[in-house]
């Protein structure tokens, strides 16, 4: 079954840090993009960065720099998000989602069922 | 670049013809994606290049447009049509996405 299958919920204080992770399954794990996008409780979508699984290339959003740290184990075909020095504002859903093979960058076509991370003291 | 969805909300029923707007502050050619997000749940890839319906979406969907002005189409609104919809740019590193039309039952 082709599919990304997300570590589960997490609470942490803040100034702490968080690894999530996400498992892809029933496609070859190399040849698409991983991105991470996160959903801030009742609000919209927002793009945070991205993997090359193949070569570990990993590019972020400006907001994030600094703070995320992008990895991938091709042996197990997962990808990790670590992101630090949480704020409160951190606190969101975070998605895993598979970039389409197009000649269009960006077109999101299999998605994680995500992650919540809460950071509270 | 920056994305704005209208109407933010938005009631219909069953059978109806609903339209979603999605401008963009620069042109974008068609650089454009539409995604449905129902409650607790991911984002699902609906249409991409702003008019090429994803694999195993239903013919209901439509989506058109170029440059600033986009539109999502759902030609007769089915139950499980009631969604948020988010427009995306595409082929730019940002990935900017809409705030979001939010799909209400009438």
């Amino acid at each position: 079954q082709v599919q990304l299958v997300q570590s589960g919920a997490e609470v942490k204080k803040p100034g702490a840090s968080v690894k999530v992770s996400c498992k892809s399954s029933g496609y070859t794990f190399i040849g698409n993009y991983i991105h991470w996008v996160r959903q801030a409780p009742g609000q919209g979508l927002e793009w945070m960065a991205w993997i090359n699984p193949n070569s570990g290339d990993t590019k972020f959003a400006q907001k994030f720099q600094g703070r995320v740290t992008m990895t991938r184990d091709t042996s197990i075909r997962t990808a990790y998000m670590e992101l630090s020095r949480l704020g409160s504002d951190d606190t969101a859903i975070y998605f895993c989602a598979r970039e389409m093979v197009t000649s269009t960058t960006g077109v999101f076509d299999l998605w994680g069922h995500g992650t919540l991370v809460t950071v509270s003291s | 670049i920056q994305l704005t969805q209208s109407p933010s909300s938005l009631s219909a029923s069953i059978g109806d013809r609903v339209t979603i707007t999605c401008r963009a502050s620069q042109a974008i050619a068609t650089y454009l994606a539409w995604y449905q997000q129902k409650p607790g749940k991911a984002p699902k890839l609906l249409i991409y290049t702003a008019s090429t319906l994803q694999s195993g979406v239903p013919s209901r969907f439509s989506g058109s447009g170029s440059g600033t002005d986009f539109t999502l189409t759902i030609s007769s609104l089915q139950p499980e049509d009631f969604a948020t919809y988010f427009c995306q740019h595409l082929n730019d590193f940002r990935f900017t996405f809409g705030q979001g039309t939010k799909l209400h039952i009438k």
